[in-house]
C-alpha cells in the first residue's frame, strides 16, 4: 500500500482479555516504531525495530506488552491481560534508515483506538 | 537527561496573524529536529526537519522553523495563520536511535 496501515482502527475489549494490534509499514522501510498516545497527550515510545537488529523494547510499560516483526515487514503489538489504563491510541510508524540514527521522516498510520472496559 | 519541551499547552492566534509554537530541547551532540502535525481524527504528518545547514528550515503548508543552537530552540513559525492550521503540533528530536517527543501544543486559529 501507499502508506502505513494499522488494523483494527478501533478495538473495544474487556479487562483481562488479550489484544493484538497489527501494523503494515511502507514497503522497503527498514525501521518500525510503536507509540502510545493517550487522549490529547504526547507520544510515548514503546518499541523500535530496525532491520535485523534486536528490537529496542525499552519503552514497553510492562511485561504484558510484547511485539514482533515478521520478515522485516508486518508487526504485531500484543497486550496481554488488558487493563483500563491501557486504553489509548496505539500508533505505528515506519521510516527508511540506513543506520541506527532516527534521522529520517517517520510515516504514521492512523492508529488503533483501544478501549478497555 | 535528553528531553524536548513545548512550554505552551495551547496557543491561540487570530487568522491572518503570525504564529509561533515554541520548542526547546536538551540532547547531547548535534540534534536532528522535527515538527509533526496531527489534525483532528487524522494521523501524524511530517512538517519539516533540521539536520544540518541553514538554520531556517521551510516545510509544508507555509510553515518554517529556526534552529538556534545557543538557545537550544527550534520554534515553529508561520507568517499568516489560517483557520485550517488548527491542530496539535509536536516537536521531536533524535536522541541516539529514537525520537524524543514533546508533549504537543494545541494551536487554535480563530476567524
Amino acid at each position: 500500500g501507499a502508506g502505513v496501515s494499522q488494523s483494527p482502527s478501533n478495538k473495544v475489549t474487556e479487562k483481562g482479555k488479550d489484544v493484538e494490534l497489527r501494523c503494515d509499514p511502507i514497503s522497503g522501510h527498514t525501521a518500525l516504531y510503536w507509540y502510545r498516545q493517550s487522549l490529547g497527550q504526547g507520544l510515548e515510545f514503546l518499541i523500535y525495530f530496525q532491520g535485523n537488529s534486536a528490537p529496542d523494547k525499552s519503552g514497553l510499560p510492562s511485561d504484558r506488552f510484547s511485539a514482533e516483526r515478521t520478515g522485516g515487514s508486518v508487526s504485531t503489538l500484543t497486550i496481554q491481560r488488558t487493563q483500563q489504563e491501557d486504553s489509548a491510541v496505539y500508533l505505528c510508524a515506519s521510516s527508511f534508515e540506513l543506520g541506527v540514527l532516527a534521522k529520517n521522516i517517520q510515516y504514521f498510520g492512523a492508529g488503533t483506538r483501544l478501549s478497555v472496559l | 537527561a535528553q528531553s524536548v519541551a513545548q512550554p505552551e499547552d495551547q496557543v491561540n492566534v487570530a487568522e491572518g496573524n503570525p504564529l509561533t509554537v515554541k520548542c526547546t530541547y536538551s540532547v547531547s551532540g548535534n540534534p536532528y529536529l522535527f515538527w509533526y502535525v496531527q489534525y483532528p481524527n487524522r494521523g501524524l504528518q511530517f512538517l519539516l526537519k533540521y539536520i544540518t545547514g541553514d538554520n531556517l528550515v521551510k516545510g509544508s503548508y507555509g510553515f518554517e522553523a529556526e534552529f538556534n543552537k545557543s538557545q537550544t530552540s527550534f520554534h515553529l513559525k508561520k507568517p499568516s495563520a489560517l483557520v485550517s492550521d488548527s491542530a496539535l503540533y509536536f516537536c521531536a528530536v533524535t536522541a541516539n536511535y529514537q525520537l524524543i517527543w514533546g508533549a504537543g501544543t494545541k494551536l487554535i486559529i480563530k476567524p
